[in-house]
């Protein structure tokens, strides 16, 4: 049993597309978060959720929107995809002690 | 000034050898503090993590934190092939828990 779970794993889309990235945690973390990993491999955060509730919001394009239905949930949605959004975008669940468990990620490739 | 800030490497070091990994963070109000190793084209996990002054040691693995000089290191004893990846040091602060990654550092442990 996959303790966060992203999908797709790959995906590959042209310039000016919408698309959309799930992520499911069935570990009863109350907080998720969004991170991208660009080319250089920097990680860097994106957005937090606790409990439904945007608690984390960094300096993000707003075509970047996420939602969470529930706290087991959090979707990134991307309006008008360009070419600079691609990269590997991380879920994250915070359990016990502030550790993160991370997603296997989805590569993102904007043509 | 980065918020968390490693040295990119690639650090090599030979197979049993002690690797030596550094981190520096810039808000003193960080809590908590963390490394992650991430092979390549896999996703973070973590492997440290340490709260208070001084060592922890966990097997192979001893984390370093001085909060006065705002300095945590890895040191990796009878260092292994398998260690090869790069690892990621994290830092938690805020109210909102904030978890901010440093750009890690790559080691190769040579044969």
């Amino acid at each position: 049993d996959t303790a966060v779970s992203q999908t797709p794993k790959y995906l590959v889309t042209q310039m000016g597309n919408d698309k959309s990235i799930k992520c499911e945690q069935n570990l009863g973390h109350d907080t998720m978060y969004w991170y991208k990993q660009d080319s250089k491999k920097f990680l860097k955060i994106m957005f937090s959720y606790n409990n439904k509730e945007l608690i984390i919001n960094e300096t993000v394009p707003n075509r970047f929107s996420p939602k969470s239905p529930d706290k087991a949930h959090l979707n990134l949605h991307i309006n008008s995809l360009e070419l600079g959004d691609s990269a590997v975008y991380f879920c994250a669940s915070r359990g016990p002690g502030e550790k993160l468990f991370f997603g296997s990620g989805t590569q993102l490739s904007v043509l | 000034q980065k918020e968390v800030e490693q040295n990119s490497g690639p650090l090599s070091v030979p197979e049993g050898a002690i690797a030596s990994l550094n981190c520096t963070y810039s808000d003193r109000g960080s809590q908590s503090f963390f490394w992650y190793r991430q092979y390549s084209g896999k996703s973070p996990e973590l492997i440290m993590f340490i709260y208070s002054n001084g060592d922890k040691e966990d097997g192979r693995f001893t984390a370093q934190l001085n909060k006065a000089s705002q300095y945590v290191s890895l040191l990796i004893r009878d260092s292994q092939p398998s260690d090869s990846a790069t690892y990621l040091c994290a830092v938690m602060a805020g109210g909102y828990q904030k978890v901010t990654f440093g750009i890690g550092t790559k080691l190769q442990v040579i044969p």
